[in-house]
Protein backbone atom coordinates (compact mmCIF):
# COMPACT_ATOMS: atom_id res chain seq x y z
CA UNK A 1 0.00 0.00 0.00
CA UNK A 2 1.27 3.65 -0.99
CA UNK A 3 2.67 5.59 2.17
CA UNK A 4 4.36 8.56 3.28
CA UNK A 5 4.99 8.62 6.66
CA UNK A 6 6.96 11.74 8.45
CA UNK A 7 8.57 12.44 11.40
CA UNK A 8 8.26 13.95 14.40
CA UNK A 9 4.13 14.25 13.99
CA UNK A 10 4.81 17.31 16.53
CA UNK A 11 7.80 19.79 17.65
CA UNK A 12 8.21 22.79 19.51
CA UNK A 13 11.67 24.26 18.91
CA UNK A 14 13.05 28.02 19.65
CA UNK A 15 13.48 30.91 18.15
CA UNK A 16 17.51 30.06 16.29
CA UNK A 17 17.13 26.31 16.83
CA UNK A 18 17.82 23.87 14.12
CA UNK A 19 14.85 21.33 13.08
CA UNK A 20 14.66 18.83 10.87
CA UNK A 21 12.02 17.49 9.21
CA UNK A 22 12.24 13.75 7.71
CA UNK A 23 9.67 12.05 5.50
CA UNK A 24 9.78 8.73 3.96
CA UNK A 25 8.07 7.34 1.06
CA UNK A 26 7.74 3.67 0.01
CA UNK A 27 5.95 4.49 -3.06
CA UNK A 28 8.94 4.32 -5.39
CA UNK A 29 7.95 7.45 -6.51
CA UNK A 30 10.67 9.52 -8.10
CA UNK A 31 9.08 13.61 -6.93
CA UNK A 32 9.11 14.27 -2.95
CA UNK A 33 7.86 18.19 -2.33
CA UNK A 34 7.82 19.97 1.13
CA UNK A 35 4.62 21.93 1.42
CA UNK A 36 3.45 24.23 4.80
CA UNK A 37 -0.37 25.46 5.29
CA UNK A 38 -1.44 28.16 7.24
CA UNK A 39 -4.80 29.22 7.56
CA UNK A 40 -5.54 31.95 4.67
CA UNK A 41 -3.17 30.61 2.51
CA UNK A 42 -3.33 27.04 1.74
CA UNK A 43 -0.72 24.61 0.86
CA UNK A 44 2.63 26.55 -0.27
CA UNK A 45 5.47 24.55 -1.66
CA UNK A 46 8.61 24.97 -0.20
CA UNK A 47 11.35 22.82 -2.08
CA UNK A 48 10.35 19.55 -4.11
CA UNK A 49 12.64 16.79 -5.63
CA UNK A 50 12.80 14.47 -8.70
CA UNK A 51 15.03 11.85 -7.70
CA UNK A 52 17.89 11.40 -4.98
CA UNK A 53 20.62 14.03 -4.81
CA UNK A 54 18.15 16.62 -6.13
CA UNK A 55 16.45 19.31 -4.73
CA UNK A 56 14.66 22.78 -6.32
CA UNK A 57 13.29 25.52 -4.92
CA UNK A 58 9.46 25.93 -4.41
CA UNK A 59 7.37 29.03 -3.99
CA UNK A 60 8.58 29.84 -0.36
CA UNK A 61 11.75 28.38 -0.07
CA UNK A 62 13.75 31.17 1.81
CA UNK A 63 14.62 30.47 5.47
CA UNK A 64 14.55 26.49 4.39
CA UNK A 65 16.84 23.83 3.42
CA UNK A 66 15.97 20.42 1.89
CA UNK A 67 18.22 17.19 1.05
CA UNK A 68 17.31 14.33 -0.72
CA UNK A 69 19.61 11.64 -0.12
CA UNK A 70 17.61 8.38 -1.52
CA UNK A 71 14.68 7.95 -3.51
CA UNK A 72 12.64 7.15 -0.18
CA UNK A 73 13.78 10.14 1.95
CA UNK A 74 13.57 13.68 1.81
CA UNK A 75 14.50 16.31 4.62
CA UNK A 76 13.36 19.83 5.52
CA UNK A 77 15.82 22.03 7.55
CA UNK A 78 15.38 25.47 9.59
CA UNK A 79 18.55 26.37 10.38
CA UNK A 80 17.60 28.88 12.22
CA UNK A 81 13.97 28.91 13.14
CA UNK A 82 11.82 31.63 13.53
CA UNK A 83 8.75 31.78 15.12
CA UNK A 84 6.95 33.33 11.71
CA UNK A 85 7.89 29.34 10.66
CA UNK A 86 5.46 28.10 13.25
CA UNK A 87 3.06 25.87 10.99
CA UNK A 88 1.60 22.53 9.52
CA UNK A 89 4.24 20.99 6.91
CA UNK A 90 3.79 18.30 5.04
CA UNK A 91 5.51 16.09 2.61
CA UNK A 92 4.04 14.22 -0.31
CA UNK A 93 5.13 12.07 -3.07
CA UNK A 94 4.31 11.67 -6.99
CA UNK A 95 5.30 10.38 -10.24
CA UNK A 96 4.54 11.23 -13.67
CA UNK A 97 2.53 8.02 -14.10
CA UNK A 98 0.79 8.63 -10.62
CA UNK A 99 -0.10 12.30 -11.79
CA UNK A 100 -1.50 12.03 -7.82
CA UNK A 101 0.56 13.43 -5.30
CA UNK A 102 0.50 11.63 -1.99
CA UNK A 103 0.80 12.74 1.25
CA UNK A 104 1.59 12.45 4.77
CA UNK A 105 0.08 12.51 8.03
CA UNK A 106 1.58 16.21 8.72
CA UNK A 107 4.07 17.68 10.98
CA UNK A 108 2.83 20.40 13.59
CA UNK A 109 5.78 22.98 14.30
CA UNK A 110 5.75 25.46 16.87
CA UNK A 111 8.74 27.96 17.28
CA UNK A 112 8.70 29.42 20.27
CA UNK B 1 -1.44 37.32 -6.21
CA UNK B 2 -2.50 34.07 -5.54
CA UNK B 3 -2.69 32.37 -8.97
CA UNK B 4 -5.22 30.24 -8.20
CA UNK B 5 -8.50 31.61 -6.88
CA UNK B 6 -11.25 29.68 -5.27
CA UNK B 7 -14.78 31.05 -4.40
CA UNK B 8 -16.67 30.90 -2.41
CA UNK B 9 -13.93 30.78 0.79
CA UNK B 10 -16.93 29.17 2.64
CA UNK B 11 -20.00 26.89 2.27
CA UNK B 12 -23.07 25.94 3.58
CA UNK B 13 -25.15 23.40 2.38
CA UNK B 14 -28.10 21.30 3.68
CA UNK B 15 -27.60 17.41 4.00
CA UNK B 16 -28.90 16.45 0.46
CA UNK B 17 -28.55 19.14 -1.35
CA UNK B 18 -25.35 20.34 -4.12
CA UNK B 19 -22.64 22.32 -3.30
CA UNK B 20 -20.51 23.87 -6.00
CA UNK B 21 -16.88 25.27 -5.83
CA UNK B 22 -15.47 27.14 -8.39
CA UNK B 23 -11.48 27.52 -9.08
CA UNK B 24 -9.73 30.03 -11.82
CA UNK B 25 -5.94 29.93 -12.90
CA UNK B 26 -4.44 33.32 -13.46
CA UNK B 27 -1.39 31.27 -15.12
CA UNK B 28 -2.26 30.90 -18.45
CA UNK B 29 0.35 27.89 -18.16
CA UNK B 30 -1.66 25.32 -16.56
CA UNK B 31 -2.84 22.68 -18.17
CA UNK B 32 -3.85 20.16 -15.74
CA UNK B 33 -6.28 20.55 -12.41
CA UNK B 34 -6.76 18.77 -9.58
CA UNK B 35 -9.10 18.51 -6.40
CA UNK B 36 -8.09 17.60 -3.19
CA UNK B 37 -10.14 17.20 -0.17
CA UNK B 38 -8.90 17.53 3.40
CA UNK B 39 -10.76 16.68 6.77
CA UNK B 40 -10.05 18.37 9.69
CA UNK B 41 -6.94 17.25 11.20
CA UNK B 42 -6.00 15.21 8.72
CA UNK B 43 -3.86 15.58 5.36
CA UNK B 44 -5.14 16.00 1.73
CA UNK B 45 -6.88 13.86 -0.45
CA UNK B 46 -7.00 13.85 -4.01
CA UNK B 47 -10.98 13.99 -4.92
CA UNK B 48 -10.76 14.05 -9.33
CA UNK B 49 -8.26 15.39 -11.48
CA UNK B 50 -9.23 16.76 -15.09
CA UNK B 51 -7.12 17.44 -17.88
CA UNK B 52 -9.41 17.47 -21.02
CA UNK B 53 -12.07 20.24 -21.32
CA UNK B 54 -15.30 18.90 -20.66
CA UNK B 55 -17.06 17.15 -17.64
CA UNK B 56 -15.96 14.38 -15.23
CA UNK B 57 -18.18 12.45 -13.41
CA UNK B 58 -17.75 10.10 -10.35
CA UNK B 59 -20.12 8.79 -8.36
CA UNK B 60 -21.82 11.94 -6.55
CA UNK B 61 -19.26 14.03 -7.77
CA UNK B 62 -19.02 16.02 -11.10
CA UNK B 63 -15.95 18.10 -11.98
CA UNK B 64 -16.12 20.48 -14.84
CA UNK B 65 -12.98 22.26 -17.13
CA UNK B 66 -13.07 25.53 -19.68
CA UNK B 67 -9.62 25.13 -20.59
CA UNK B 68 -10.11 28.71 -22.46
CA UNK B 69 -11.49 30.35 -19.25
CA UNK B 70 -9.08 28.27 -17.03
CA UNK B 71 -12.08 27.69 -14.55
CA UNK B 72 -12.84 24.35 -13.13
CA UNK B 73 -16.00 23.30 -11.11
CA UNK B 74 -16.69 20.66 -8.40
CA UNK B 75 -20.01 19.88 -7.68
CA UNK B 76 -21.53 17.22 -4.88
CA UNK B 77 -25.04 16.47 -5.34
CA UNK B 78 -26.68 14.63 -2.31
CA UNK B 79 -24.41 16.02 -0.26
CA UNK B 80 -23.57 14.41 3.39
CA UNK B 81 -22.22 15.45 6.55
CA UNK B 82 -19.04 13.55 5.73
CA UNK B 83 -18.39 15.79 2.76
CA UNK B 84 -17.96 18.47 5.13
CA UNK B 85 -14.07 19.70 4.67
CA UNK B 86 -11.30 22.00 3.32
CA UNK B 87 -11.65 21.34 -0.65
CA UNK B 88 -8.49 22.58 -2.70
CA UNK B 89 -7.96 22.99 -6.03
CA UNK B 90 -4.54 22.60 -7.19
CA UNK B 91 -3.17 23.50 -10.86
CA UNK B 92 0.21 22.19 -13.24
CA UNK B 93 1.88 23.11 -15.97
CA UNK B 94 2.26 18.93 -16.66
CA UNK B 95 1.42 15.84 -15.44
CA UNK B 96 5.01 15.23 -14.94
CA UNK B 97 6.37 17.21 -12.39
CA UNK B 98 3.48 17.48 -11.18
CA UNK B 99 4.95 20.83 -9.60
CA UNK B 100 1.08 22.17 -7.86
CA UNK B 101 0.12 25.81 -7.05
CA UNK B 102 -3.14 25.43 -4.95
CA UNK B 103 -5.57 27.52 -3.83
CA UNK B 104 -6.28 28.84 -0.78
CA UNK B 105 -9.45 26.23 -0.65
CA UNK B 106 -13.32 26.18 0.32
CA UNK B 107 -14.55 25.27 3.42
CA UNK B 108 -17.56 23.15 2.98
CA UNK B 109 -19.77 22.43 6.01
CA UNK B 110 -23.36 20.10 5.01
CA UNK B 111 -25.30 20.48 7.99
CA UNK B 112 -27.63 17.50 8.75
Amino acid sequence: EAAVTQSPRNKVAVTGGKVTLSCNQTNNHNNMYWYRQDTGHGLRLIHYSYGAGSTEKGDIPDGYKASRPSQENFSLILELATPSQTSVYFCASGDWAYAEQLFGPGTRLTVL
Amino acid sequence: QQKVQQSPESLIVPEGGMASLNCTSSDRNVDYFWWYRQHSGKSPKMLMSIFSNGEKEEGRFTVHLNKASLHTSLHIRDSQPSDSALYLCAASMDSGYNKLTFGKGTVLLVSP
